[in-house]
């Protein structure tokens, strides 16, 4: 099955350290996207990459980043810098090219806490 | 600067009734549309979207209807169901760029 796969489902953190959230994708997409979802706000973008080995800050960048070595993978960290990173994550890819291939699709979501 | 706004925050409606939510956008260079759905603890998921060449777009129940000149567009949900319940978001963007979402409307179709 096509798709993106997100992983863990559930992370949790302790307060100083560093975690990676994995994202992965068969679809063939060239872009992806990394979104922070908080209770009852929208999706806001923290980073995205075009092609691989080059990626974007989004709107939240501070206290994350991001690698972009392979097509099908866009791991993101959330480093001891990001002072409030309990949220639920989503990433998403699309396809880069093509005037009508632009549905974004989404993983499931890693929900990271801070124990 | 908010490149898009979403209304209304919440919404209640009845089996059957038509619920309405609304974007409005700012710059002129968007030219994708979308509209999002989403299930707590899910991911969104696509549920329609339009090109400015168009000003209404309809699949299944669901309607988009877009107003160029006054760069809004909105969703419109016909006979709404309670499993229509769910979070919904509307989009601006370009081919191939970044998404940028609005804040998201909760819906609730009451039985």
């Amino acid at each position: 099955d096509g798709g993106i796969t997100q992983s863990p489902k559930y992370l949790f953190r302790k307060e100083g350290q560093n975690v990676t959230l994995s994202c992965e994708q068969n679809l063939n997409h060239d872009a992806m996207y990394w979104y922070r979802q908080d209770p009852g706000q929208g999706l806001r973008l923290i980073y995205y990459s075009q092609i691989v080995n080059d990626f974007q800050k989004g709107d939240i960048a501070e206290g994350y980043s991001v690698s972009r070595e392979k097509k099908e993978s866009f791991p993101l960290t959330v480093t001891s810098a990001q002072k409030n990173p309990t949220a639920f994550y989503l990433c998403a890819s699309r396809s880069g090219t093509g005037r009508f291939n632009t549905e974004a699709f989404f993983g499931q979501g890693t929900r990271l806490t801070v124990v | 600067q908010q490149q898009v706004k979403q209304s209304p925050q919440s919404l209640i409606v009845q089996k059957g009734g038509i619920p309405i939510i609304n974007c409005a956008y700012e710059n002129t260079a968007f030219d994708y549309f979308p509209w999002y759905q989403q299930f707590p603890g899910k991911g969104p998921a696509l549920l329609i979207a339009i090109r400015p060449d168009v000003s209404e777009k309809k699949e299944g129940r669901f309607t988009i209807s877009f107003n160029k000149s006054a760069k809004q567009f909105s969703l419109h949900i016909m006979d709404s169901q309670p499993g229509d319940s769910a979070t919904y978001f509307c989009a601006v963007g370009t081919s191939g760029s970044r998404l940028t979402f609005g804040e998201g409307t909760q819906l609730t179709v009451n039985p």
